[in-house]
C-alpha cells in the first residue's frame, strides 16, 4: 500500500455543486495532515490544515478519520476558479518525514 | 515579506553543463527541502536539510548535491546535467516538523529543461 494515495481524477463537476475528495495514508504514526493546492505551472499552497475534530474555511470542510486512516476534503458551491489539483500532504512529526500525494485534478464546469 | 525565492526562474542547459539553483527564504525556517515535480510523478523530494549546515537525501537524490552553509539560503547544484534532469524544481521550508501543525511554504519553481 503506498504511503498516501488520492484519486487522481480528474474530477468534472459543474459548477456550484459540492465535491469531495478522500485521501488515504498507510501509517497510524501520522500527526498532521493538511490540504494543498496547485493550479497549473504553480507552485502548492497551503490550503488548510486539517485537525482532529474536522475544520472549516469558508465552503472547504476537511476531516481526519483516524480509525479508518484517511483525510478529506469537501468543497460546497464549487467556483470556477476552484478548479486546480488538489494535494495531500501527511506529516509524521518524526524522522522529518512529509510525504505528498500525487494529486487529484479537479475541473469545474461553467 | 518574501517568503521563499527562488532563482532563477527558467533555465536552459546542455547536457553535461553545471548549475547551481538558489533558494532562499526569510522566515527563520529550520527546515528547507527540494523536489522535483514531473507530469503523472508528484513531487518527490531530492534533498532536504533540519538546520544549517545539516544535508540529508530525499527519495531521488541521485545526480544533484546540497549545501546549507546559512540557515536562510539552500542550494541544489546539478555537476552535470542530463536529460532526465528536466523539470520542474520547487524548493519549501517549514518549521521543524516535529512541532506540530507545521506546513512548508514552497517558493514559485525553477523550470529547468536539459538539451
Amino acid at each position: 500500500r503506498k504511503e498516501v494515495e488520492q484519486d487522481p481524477g480528474p474530477f468534472n463537476v459543474p459548477e456550484g455543486a459540492t465535491v469531495a475528495f478522500n485521501c488515504t495514508y498507510s501509517n497510524s504514526a501520522s500527526q498532521s495532515f493538511f490540504w494543498y493546492r496547485q493550479d497549473c505551472r504553480k507552485e502548492p499552497k497551503l490550503l488548510m490544515s486539517v485537525y482532529s475534530s474536522g475544520n472549516e474555511d469558508g465552503r472547504f470542510t476537511a476531516q481526519l478519520n483516524r480509525a479508518s486512516q484517511y483525510i478529506s476534503l469537501l468543497i460546497r458551491d464549487s467556483k470556477l476558479s476552484d478548479s486546480a489539483t488538489y494535494l495531500c500532504v501527511v506529516n509524521m512529526n518524526r524522522d522529518d518525514k512529509i510525504i505528498f500525494g500525487k494529486g487529484t485534478r479537479l475541473h469545474i464546469l461553467p | 515579506n518574501a517568503g521563499v525565492t527562488q532563482t532563477p526562474k527558467f533555465r536552459v542547459l546542455k547536457t553535461g553543463q553545471s548549475m547551481t539553483l538558489l533558494c532562499a527564504q526569510d522566515m527563520n525556517h529550520e527546515y528547507m527541502y527540494w523536489y522535483r515535480q514531473d507530469p503523472g510523478m508528484g513531487l518527490r523530494l531530492i534533498h532536504y536539510s533540519v538546520g544549517e549546515g545539516t544535508t540529508a537525501k530525499g527519495e531521488v537524490p541521485d545526480g544533484y548535491n546540497v549545501s546549507r552553509l546559512k540557515k536562510q539560503n539552500f542550494l541544489l547544484g546539478l555537476e552535470s546535467a542530463a536529460p532526465s534532469q528536466t523539470s520542474v524544481y520547487f524548493c519549501a521550508s517549514s518549521y521543524p516538523a516535529g512541532e506540530g501543525d507545521q506546513p512548508q511554504h514552497f517558493g514559485d519553481g525553477t523550470r529547468l529543461s536539459i538539451l
